[in-house]
């Protein structure tokens, strides 16, 4: 595709539900970032994923996070338990390399209720 | 800690008016720098970036110059254009670490 694809682009779930967000890089890149945009934060790393090294997980606000990267290419990042607070546009981005331009995708807005 | 601040917004300003939008940055080591531009509807796209003291990024008609010395990274534009209002945000990244830095955004508005 010509640029990062996030799906879906809007998600609205109950409190305590776990939910599922995709990405989609741009192919060919080897790095793989997850970001979040709220009202109350601005926006903030979660993860990232380079490689076949292990991911940089230092941004992630809880153990109720987490991300994979299968096969190098498409990455979920899953919420388990959602909480109100979890209320974001959760943004994704890719680059050719590390410490390459980072692409960012359109973002999935997750409303918790 | 490291660290991006920007001015407030919303900035307002009619067409043709210049344009800064302050960045000053905390950082341990020597960061590079970003603006990247969210225009409405749109994702977050980089508009310039500068890797080292002094470097100048531009891109179409904006500048940002990497001073050191104040530890800023100003955005300018001599003449905004209604197509200039979106949201801008400032960003570092730390040599080894590739994760962005963000600060909160300025809303830039250009009225006719």
């Amino acid at each position: 595709g010509a640029g990062v694809s996030q799906s879906p682009s809007n998600k609205v779930t109950e409190k305590g539900k776990d939910v599922e967000l995709r990405c989609d890089p741009i192919s060919g890149h080897t790095a793989l970032y997850w970001y979040r945009q709220s009202l109350g934060q601005g926006l903030e790393f979660l993860i990232y994923f380079q490689g076949n090294s292990a991911p940089d997980k230092s941004g992630l606000p809880s153990d109720r996070f987490s991300a994979e990267r299968t096969g190098g290419s498409v990455s979920t990042l899953t919420i388990q338990r959602t909480q109100q607070e979890d209320s974001a546009v959760y943004l994704c981005a890719s680059s050719l390399e590390p410490s390459g331009t980072q692409y960012f995708g359109p973002g999935t807005r997750l409303l918790v209720l | 800690g490291n660290s991006v601040t920007q001015m407030e917004g919303p900035v307002t300003l009619s067409e043709e008016a210049f344009l800064t939008i302050n960045c000053t940055y905390t950082a341990t080591g020597y960061p590079s720098l970003f603006w990247y531009v969210q225009y409405p509807g749109e994702g977050l796209q980089l508009l310039l970036k500068a890797t080292k003291a002094d470097d100048k990024g531009s891109n179409k008609g904006f500048e940002a110059t990497y001073r050191k010395e104040t530890t800023s990274f100003h955005l300018e534009k001599g003449s905004v254009q209604v197509s200039d209002s979106a949201v801008y945000f400032c960003a570092l990244s730390l040599p080894n670490t590739d994760k962005l830095i963000f600060g909160t955004g300025t809303r830039l508005q250009v009225f006719p």
